[in-house]
């Protein structure tokens, strides 16, 4: 079964500094979907970035960038010039790739980021 | 606006009555999800459906029923049987081809008491 992982609870950053934010998971799967989603204050969940496994570039969202690691099975989310707005929750998530006939995502238990001012 | 809806966001129930969470999406994703989130233990998933009647159990489906007659709408039930169902719930929906992603409602608080 697919595992996800994030081993802080909760870290913080200085405002305009750069933080990462750790995530790994387990599979057997060599095709597959990976995420990060923000949770804020409002408990909205807002997607971040995504990442195909198949794609080796790693993905990048404005000050948002991942490194995927796929033979260390690491997805590791790293936030630069951090913003008072992105002190939130963060959660890794997981998906089987269409090939696998299921569309089940799993979340990972979430870190909390708070933003120093 | 496409998006989802989930109604109530606060809902108060007495223990020993079953209650009925709403989730109704306007994206035309066939696939849709319902969750339960409690401190410190992430997103779990309760129910999910891929297509207009059929359903799946996730890992926490004791207690909890689901139905899925349109495609837009999919109920999620919390019954009498669940042993703590004070939790915040979340309803998602994603396409079940690529690109893949999962759109969220605002979700629905709900105190048993």
């Amino acid at each position: 079964a697919q595992t996800v992982t994030q081993s802080q609870p909760e870290m913080s950053v200085q405002e305009a500094e750069t933080v990462t934010l750790s995530c790994t998971y387990d599979t057997s799967e060599s095709d597959y979907y990976l995420f990060w989603y923000k949770q804020p204050p409002s408990r909205q969940m807002i997607l971040v970035i995504r990442q195909e496994a198949y794609k080796q570039q790693n993905a990048t969202e404005n000050r948002f960038s991942v490194n995927f690691q796929k033979a260390a099975k690491s997805f590791s989310l790293k936030i630069s010039d951090s913003q008072l707005g992105d002190a939130a929750m963060y959660f890794c998530a997981y998906r089987r790739g269409t090939t696998s006939g299921t569309y089940k995502y799993i979340f990972g238990t979430g870190t909390r980021l708070k933003v120093l001012a | 606006d496409g998006g989802i809806t989930q109604s109530p966001k606060y809902l108060f129930r007495k223990e020993g009555q079953n209650v009925t969470l709403s989730c109704e999406q306007n994206l035309n994703h066939d696939a849709m999800y319902w969750y339960r989130q409690d401190p410190g233990q992430g997103l779990r998933l309760i129910y999910y459906s891929q297509i207009v009647n059929d359903f799946q159990k996730g890992d926490i489906a004791e207690g909890y029923s689901v139905s899925r007659e349109k495609k837009e709408s999919f109920p999620l039930t919390v019954t009498s049987a669940q042993k703590n169902p004070t939790a915040f719930y979340l309803c998602a929906s994603s396409t079940v081809g690529q690109p893949s992603r999962q759109y969220f409602g605002p979700g629905t608080r709900l105190t048993v008491t």
